[in-house]
């Protein structure tokens, strides 16, 4: 079975600053999708970005980007010029391309941001 | 139209009520999921649709019964309900069920169970 570890249960950055979030996973499959999800307080859970296992390439959307590592099974999050809105709980999931629907979450970060 | 709906917001129940969940979305997608959440922790896959047919139970209570009348719609029908059942319920839905397909979750309900 997958499991996906957030080993960090809060962070907090300065506002403008960069704040990585780790997320280390375990699977014996060989293509699989990695994500970060976003829930900030009281609001729904979005999707921030995604990665593909057979992609080298770190994935990228705006001040997010992530830093693959396959053969380390790490995910992490980065967040460049952090506002106010990055503050929220954010879930590393882990997906098999051939296992079907089921979303292997982390334990969640929650990120605190301050002015 | 990139959004999945949920009703009611706020539910509060006694353990002898019987009531329903509802979610929605309009943008064609095939499958759609009933999650669970507790404070502070990570959702819990309760129950995958895939085309209209259940496709996964996690091993569920039988109080909690999904029901998916139509693509569009998709039910929780909540029965004799013990409180530690109080927590956010999330729904999802993606194009199909394949593995890169992103997942939209609606706001959930929170549900009370006194």
């Amino acid at each position: 079975a997958q499991t996906v570890t957030q080993s960090q249960p809060e962070m907090s950055v300065q506002e403008a600053e960069t704040v990585t979030l780790s997320c280390t996973y375990d699977t014996s499959e060989s293509d699989y999708y990695l994500f970060w999800y976003k829930q900030p307080p009281s609001r729904q859970m979005i999707l921030v970005i995604r990665q593909e296992a057979y992609k080298q390439q770190n994935a990228t959307e705006n001040r997010f980007s992530v830093n693959f590592q396959k053969a380390a099974k790490s995910f992490s999050l980065k967040i460049s010029d952090s506002q106010l809105g990055d503050a929220a709980m954010y879930f590393c999931a882990y997906r098999g391309r051939f296992t079907g629907n089921m979303l292997t979450f982390g334990g969640g970060t929650r990120l605190m941001v301050k002015p | 139209d990139t959004e999945v709906t949920q009703t009611p917001k706020h539910l509060v129940m006694g353990m002898t009520n019987k009531k329903s969940l509802k979610c929605e979305q309009h943008m064609g997608h095939r499958a759609m999921y009933w999650y669970k959440q507790k404070a502070k922790k990570p959702p819990e896959l309760m129950f995958v649709y895939s085309y209209e047919k259940l496709s996964i139970n996690e091993s569920v209570p039988s109080r909690f019964s999904p029901e998916c009348p139509n693509s569009s719609l998709l039910n929780l029908h909540l029965h004799a309900l013990q409180p530690e059942d109080s927590a956010l319920y999330l729904c999802a839905s993606s194009q199909d069920s394949g593995g890169d397909n992103e997942q939209f979750f609606g706001p959930g309900t929170r549900l009370t169970v006194l």
